[in-house]
């Protein structure tokens, strides 16, 4: 089955700029990648779905891009703000139908 | 916010117990599931089902037991609670053919086995 790789570490930006967060799968690409917002004690929240031929999805402040060659999704939230601040997990089609899902990247936004 | 709903929401119980989680939504999806995750880790996959009467175990052995004998329910449960089965139990729904495969979380079950 797939193996997903997220930013290790706790990312810590200050408010109103970008933060980027990334997701690497190690098998193969996936008909679709998606991306999911969590916060603490609470289920995840679905974002974002992007395809394989699609090259960037963007929803408000959030723009995600999909590299099949790189096996890479990156995670953009622009013009960030406190609020953002949560763990964002990507999730890819497994056997059957269903999902695995990586380990997060826990993101701080600072005011 | 989604209809998917967990109960209890914290659980504590001695070792050697018999527990039941509830997870029930309102939303007709024919696909559920139970994921299993530890605080800061990934969420595992230990139970799914595409269906009324259909149930199959996920990835992480687990020595739980789900059914499902309506579509709006299903119920995950421990025959004799461990401490290693203190955890965060979070259930979840999808539908088929939308396209999106989007998955509704419930707020979970916080449970910890003394």
């Amino acid at each position: 089955s797939q193996k997903i790789e997220q930013n290790s570490e706790a990312l810590n930006i200050q408010e109103g700029k970008t933060a980027t967060l990334t997701c690497n799968y190690t098998n193969y690409s996936p008909a679709y990648l998606q991306w999911y917002r969590q916060d603490p004690g609470r289920g995840p929240v679905f974002l974002l779905l992007i395809r394989e031929n699609e090259k960037e999805k963007r929803k408000e402040r959030l723009k995600v891009t999909f590299d099949t060659t790189l096996k890479q999704s990156l995670f953009h939230i622009t013009a960030s703000q406190p609020a953002d601040s949560a763990t964002y997990l990507c999730a890819l089609p497994d056997y059957g139908q269903n999902f695995v899902f990586g380990p997060g990247t826990r993101l701080s936004v600072l005011p | 916010e989604a209809d998917i709903y967990q109960t209890p929401r914290y659980l504590v119980i001695g070792t050697g117990k018999k527990i039941t989680l509830e997870c029930s939504q309102t939303m007709g999806h024919d696909k559920m599931y139970w994921y299993q995750q530890d605080p800061g880790m990934e969420l595992h996959l230990i139970h799914y089902s595409y269906g009324v009467n259909s149930t199959e175990k996920g990835d992480l052995s687990s020595e739980s037991t789900v059914s499902r004998i309506r579509t709006e329910h299903f119920p995950l449960t421990l025959e004799s609670a461990r401490p290693s089965h203190t955890s965060q139990y979070l259930c979840a729904s999808s539908v088929s053919g939308t396209g999106l495969n989007e998955q509704y979380f419930g707020p979970g079950t916080r449970l910890t086995v003394t």
